[in-house]
């Protein structure tokens, strides 16, 4: 069965205190691996998307990267404003259309 | 661009009351999806809509109906609203069906008593 997995459920940072989240994964097959961010009282907005092992991509404070099982968003030098869930999602080629989406991880990053 | 827009943003109704949610998209996309939130569930699928005119089953579609009669716009419909019901929807819509992103709405904050 695709799962994915997201790790920790929440995290609590510092101002300016790196760290990673965690997503791992088990999908017979990955088309894509999505990244999103969501505000509470609002829709996921899209960050990253991934599609094969060694890739990376970044925006701002941000850093995504993925291997065979897993992908870490990697946030450098986090501002308050950072402070949301960020949703993990996978396409796998077995189940075409859909996206499998993690619980998520709650982040909030105090000044 | 508005993206993806949602109407309503709350909504309470009684159990065996019915109602229709409304998604619009103006970036021309084919592809929309109508998603359900829960608490330590994540994201799952209700149906989709591969074109105008197309609706199809997802992970949970039982005691939903969908119509696509227009392409920017995709409803969902409860016909006998149940507490098991009480969730947030999201719709999305995307370009294309394999590696591409879908584009999140707001969401309706929905309750049934």
């Amino acid at each position: 069965e695709d799962q994915v997995t997201q790790s920790p459920e929440a995290l609590r940072l510092q101002e300016g205190e790196s760290s990673s989240l965690n997503c791992s994964y088990t999908v017979s097959g990955l088309r894509g691996l999505f990244w999103y961010r969501q505000d509470p009282g609002k829709g996921p907005e899209f960050l990253f998307t991934l599609y094969s092992a060694g890739e990376e991509k970044e925006k701002e404070r941000l850093k995504a990267t993925l291997t065979k099982k897993e992908s870490f968003l990697h946030i450098t030098a986090p501002k308050p404003e950072d402070s949301a869930t960020y949703l993990c999602a996978v396409q796998a080629s077995r189940s075409s259309y859909k996206l499998i989406f993690g619980s998520g991880t709650r982040l909030l990053v105090r000044p | 661009n508005a993206g993806v827009t949602q109407t309503p943003k709350f909504r309470v109704l009684k159990t065996g009351q019915s109602m229709t949610l409304l998604c619009a998209q103006d970036m021309n996309h084919e592809y929309m999806y109508w998603y359900r939130q829960d608490p330590g569930m994540g994201l799952r699928l209700i149906h989709y809509s591969v074109g105008e005119g197309t609706t199809a089953k997802g992970e949970v579609p039982d005691g939903y109906n969908v119509s696509r009669l227009k392409k920017q716009n995709f409803l969902l419909g409860l016909e006998s609203a149940a507490p098991s019901q009480t969730s947030v929807y999201f719709c999305a819509s995307s370009y294309g069906q394999f590696y591409y992103e879908q584009y999140f709405g707001p969401g309706t904050r929905l309750t049934v008593t």
